[in-house]
């Protein structure tokens, strides 16, 4: 694709439910990575893929919160059981990978929890 | 790990004129310093990036300067226009590690016309 998309672009969800969020990162872009960004700060590494290897998931805050690049295309961030403190702008880039260190990024996707 | 930060928070400037905006980083290692321009409800955009073996870069009315000696880097906006109006954010990676970002907390930088 021409750019990286994410999906949805909002979501509202109630305390203790499980959201799924969706990135479509540029076609042929190998690496893939998930950021959190809270309001008025810059965005905070989660996790990322090479293809479909999940080298470092250090970022990830909790075990609620997992992902998958199962086709090394596509990505799903998964946050189960949602609490208040997981409202955040989730962003999603991709890159060429290797020595290339771009990264573009996605529109994010806002997720507000009740 | 590698902590970024970035100062002022806010940067007013007269059309016209230049914008200097500063970021220091902590980790040595650090060898990848890219720029990002965020506008209000789109993600962050690639403006300009710096590697540890180039002590400058420019492109057009940007340019982008390192320090590695005192880990500083700085992001130079020169004939400011109201569009350039965003909130900036600096970075820091090591390429061919994970290559993960670390951001500054960003600035928001206004023009006025």
């Amino acid at each position: 694709g021409a750019g990286v998309s994410q999906s949805p672009r909002y979501k509202v969800t109630k305390r203790g439910q499980d959201v799924t969020l969706r990135c479509d990162p540029i076609s042929s872009h190998a690496t893939l990575y998930w950021y959190q960004q809270a309001l008025g700060q810059g965005p905070e590494f989660l996790t990322y893929f090479n293809y479909e290897a999940q080298p470092d998931k250090s970022g990830l805050p909790s075990d609620r919160f997992s992902a998958e690049r199962p086709e090394g295309s596509i990505s799903t961030l998964t946050i189960q059981r949602t609490e208040q403190r997981d409202s955040a702008m989730y962003r999603c880039a991709s890159s060429s990978g290797g020595l290339a260190g771009r990264q573009y990024f996605g529109p994010g996707t806002r997720l507000t929890v009740t | 790990g590698e902590n970024v930060e970035q100062h002022p928070s806010t940067l007013s400037v007269q059309e016209g004129d230049s914008a200097v905006i500063k970021c220091t980083y902590s980790d040595s290692a650090s060898n990848y310093f890219p720029w990002y321009k965020q506008e209000l409800g789109k993600g962050p955009q690639l403006i300009i990036d710096i590697r540890s073996n180039v002590g400058e870069k420019k492109d057009q009315r940007i340019a982008v300067t390192l320090n590695k000696t005192a880990k500083h880097f700085s992001l130079h906006i020169t004939e400011t226009q109201p569009e350039d109006s965003a909130v900036y954010f600096c970075a820091a990676s090591i390429i061919g590690a994970n290559s993960k970002l670390t951001f500054g907390k960003g600035i928001t930088l206004s023009v006025r016309p």
